[in-house]
């Protein structure tokens, strides 16, 4: 199966700047997630959307979905050092019941 | 890193040899999955399992092979057939109902020394 497309593949901004993370793919999703990592860790889950859903919101965290154009974006607001990690977009394909993660981007916030 | 552990955190391994990655879970799922990252990757997916003693092999399961004998225990053999081994290995337990998402374990770092 394909991996999806981050981009950009690295980030840095200065705290309290907003992030923006995008994700492209080719197939037909039933769902879309985003994880995090920090270095040398396991990925911890952050906000998963549905196929049938354009946009959802978590905290500081606001995710998009368009499956019209097979993109997702997650923007990050008001950024803090903490936020420091990388970030993976992760599909869940029709009809596959695995996760198929994309390539990440990695997040580097300035204090 | 939730109820998923991994072990042992660091791994060395002598060309030739297989040897065993450890992971338990206790959140009661049904399904888990092995998988590599490589540095600066993103993860591929080795093999996943979605209920006892049942298992598919994942995007890159040459090399590799697993058990599932227990509900709670998901271990991965890393066999001297994998000729490229070093990677950072993670393993993952849930996404088999709604809300869909997995938790991850900690992680084994393997080196092929």
């Amino acid at each position: 199966s394909q991996q999806g497309e981050e981009d950009p593949q690295a980030l840095s901004i200065q705290e309290g700047e907003n992030a923006t993370m995008n994700c492209s793919y080719k197939t037909s999703i039933n769902n879309l997630q985003w994880y995090r990592q920090n270095s040398g860790r396991g990925l911890v889950h952050l906000i998963l959307i549905r196929s049938n859903e354009r946009e959802k919101h978590s905290g500081r965290l606001r995710v998009t979905l368009d499956t019209s154009k097979k993109s997702s974006s997650l923007l990050i607001t008001a950024s803090r050092a903490a936020d420091t990690a990388s970030y993976f977009c992760a599909r869940k394909d029709t009809g596959r019941r695995a996760l198929t993660f994309g390539s990440g981007t990695r997040l580097q916030v300035q204090p | 890193d939730g109820g998923i552990t991994q072990s042992p955190k660091y791994l060395f391994r002598k060309e030739g040899q297989n040897v065993t990655l450890s992971c338990e879970q206790n959140l009661n799922h049904d399904a888990m999955y092995w998988y590599r990252q490589d540095p600066g990757q993103g993860l591929r997916l080795i093999y996943y399992s979605q209920i006892v003693n049942d298992f598919q092999k994942g995007d890159i399961a040459e090399g590799y092979s697993v058990s599932r004998e227990k509900k709670e225990s998901f271990p991965l053999t890393v066999t001297s057939a994998q000729k490229n081994p070093t990677a950072f290995y993670l393993c993952a337990a849930g996404g088999d109902s709604s809300p869909d998402e997995q938790f991850f374990g900690p992680g084994t770092r393997l080196t092929v020394l």
